[in-house]
């Protein structure tokens, strides 16, 4: 059974770097042709794609965060991660990582809140 | 990119009740559509993807339809189970993979 796991601070401050980090368990990441992204859920409000991210290191991002967002991979630690550079209050969200069949999302993880605070 | 609007955005029903909740795409997206189900606290679930293909273990009681801008879905005997909110997404290659705005389906 595959399983994905998000880590990483959950206080930004305004102006700096969001940082956060996927951990696939159950599963090589390199495995099959699927992709891994990134979501994001504001409180009380609906699902924004961030991004994805094949083992082949390709990557595709949200136009609307394109300038802010870099995804990367590490396969030899199972792991895809997350980098949202210049955060505002907007960037406050439950942060998801998902595995994309690569158009669908099948696993997620738990999803953390990543709050964006001086 | 493609806009996906799901109506209505809260649907009141009763245990046992079929009920159906539409997604319209601003453009075709051919049958590149997914239905999710999440809940209170939780990330959501896969029900649907490709538009009508039930992901494996899912009941049956839940089914998709539709094709090009305009899709369904149904739950054809609702359960307790089924109160949460339910979100469409569509997977077109050429725009940025979108999500509907939710559709909560609460107890009457």
């Amino acid at each position: 059974q595959v399983q994905l796991q998000e880590s990483g601070p959950g206080l930004v401050k305004p102006s700096q770097t969001l940082s956060l980090t996927c951990t696939v368990s159950g599963g090589s990441i390199s495995s099959g042709s699927y992709c891994w992204s990134w979501i994001r859920q504001p409180a009380g409000k609906g699902l924004e794609w961030i991004g994805r991210i094949f083992t082949s290191g390709s990557t595709n991002y949200n136009p609307s965060l394109r300038s802010r967002v870099t995804i990367s991979v590490d396969t030899s630690k199972n792991q895809f991660s997350l980098k949202l550079s210049s955060v505002t209050a907007a960037d406050t969200a439950v942060y998801y990582c998902a595995r994309g069949r690569p158009h669908s999302f099948d696993y997620w993880g738990q999803g953390t809140l990543v709050t964006v605070s001086s | 990119d493609i806009q996906m609007t799901q109506s209505p955005s809260t649907l009141s029903a009763s245990v046992g009740d079929r009920v159906t909740i539409t997604c319209r795409a601003s453009q075709s997206i051919s049958s590149w559509l997914a239905w999710y189900q999440q809940k209170p606290g939780k990330a959501p679930k896969l029900l649907i993807y490709k538009a009508s293909s039930l992901e494996t273990g899912v009941p049956s009681r839940f089914s998709g339809s539709g094709s090009g801008t305009e899709f369904t879905l149904a739950i054809s005997s609702l359960q307790p189970d089924d109160f949460a909110t339910y979100y469409c997404q569509q997977y077109n290659s050429y725009s940025p993979l979108t999500f509907g705005g939710g559709t909560k389906v609460e107890i009457k």
